[in-house]
């Protein structure tokens, strides 16, 4: 299995509808962190979290929420989705601070907003 | 200007060739560096990181770092058409929570 799970793959949905991406680790890391990826753009940060009490706004929030269900469960939800949220979204984890600590991404979430 | 910027490319090797791939960051306290690769569609891969100037060599892959110049660079000896990806460099902070900053990367072709 994978250290980082996300779900679903691959996902169209219509405008206006709240959808929720799902993410699982088992790397047991305490950081967790969600991206989107756009074509010329590359990887912007969405929100991410230290723990299950901590979580932060990264540089492009609006239009998302979080929750931290569990130190492994991390959920990214477009509350009112519209087409430029279409897009790559990918989970990744960390282990807590540290500079040699990279990050670990999981397969990545392709969401298609029609 | 970004914090962290690479050559969109693509950049164009033959098979069994060196490709050398750049990155400059402007935060003069960043404190360690890393590569990824990304195939497309695909989630990105850890290469390496580098943390200390001059040269981190780990199979065909050799890391290149010169904080003064704040420039580091992949080197991809006897380049295969399996490396053939986007390559994303990424710049860890010593401020705040460390967070990593990476660039839109650099795509290589490798041409049998």
């Amino acid at each position: 299995d994978a250290d980082v799970t996300q779900t679903p793959r691959n996902r169209i949905t219509k405008t206006g509808k709240r959808i929720m991406l799902e993410c699982s680790q088992t790397k047991g890391h305490d950081r967790m962190y969600w991206y989107r990826q756009d074509p010329g753009l590359g990887l912007q940060l969405i929100y991410y979290s230290f723990d299950v009490k901590d979580i932060n706004k990264g540089e492009i929030s609006d239009g998302y929420s979080v929750s931290r269900q569990a130190q492994a469960k991390f959920s990214l939800s477009l509350e009112s989705a519209i087409p430029n949220q279409t897009a790559l979204y990918f989970c990744a984890t960390s282990e807590r601070g540290g500079p040699l600590s990279g990050y670990t991404f999981g397969s990545g979430t392709r969401l298609t907003v029609v | 200007q970004k914090e962290v910027e690479q050559n969109s490319g693509p950049l164009s090797v033959p098979e069994g060739a060196i490709a050398s791939l750049n990155c400059t960051y402007s935060d003069r306290g960043s404190q360690s560096f890393f590569w990824y690769r990304q195939y497309s569609g695909k989630s990105p891969e850890l290469i390496m990181f580098i943390y200390s100037n001059g040269d981190k060599e780990d199979g065909r892959f050799t890391a290149q770092l010169n904080k003064a110049s704040q420039y580091v660079s992949l080197l991809i000896r006897d380049s295969q058409p399996s490396d053939s990806a986007t390559y994303l460099c990424a710049v860890k902070r010593n401020t705040g929570f460390q967070k990593l900053v990476f660039g839109t990367g650099t795509r290589l072709l490798v041409s049998p």
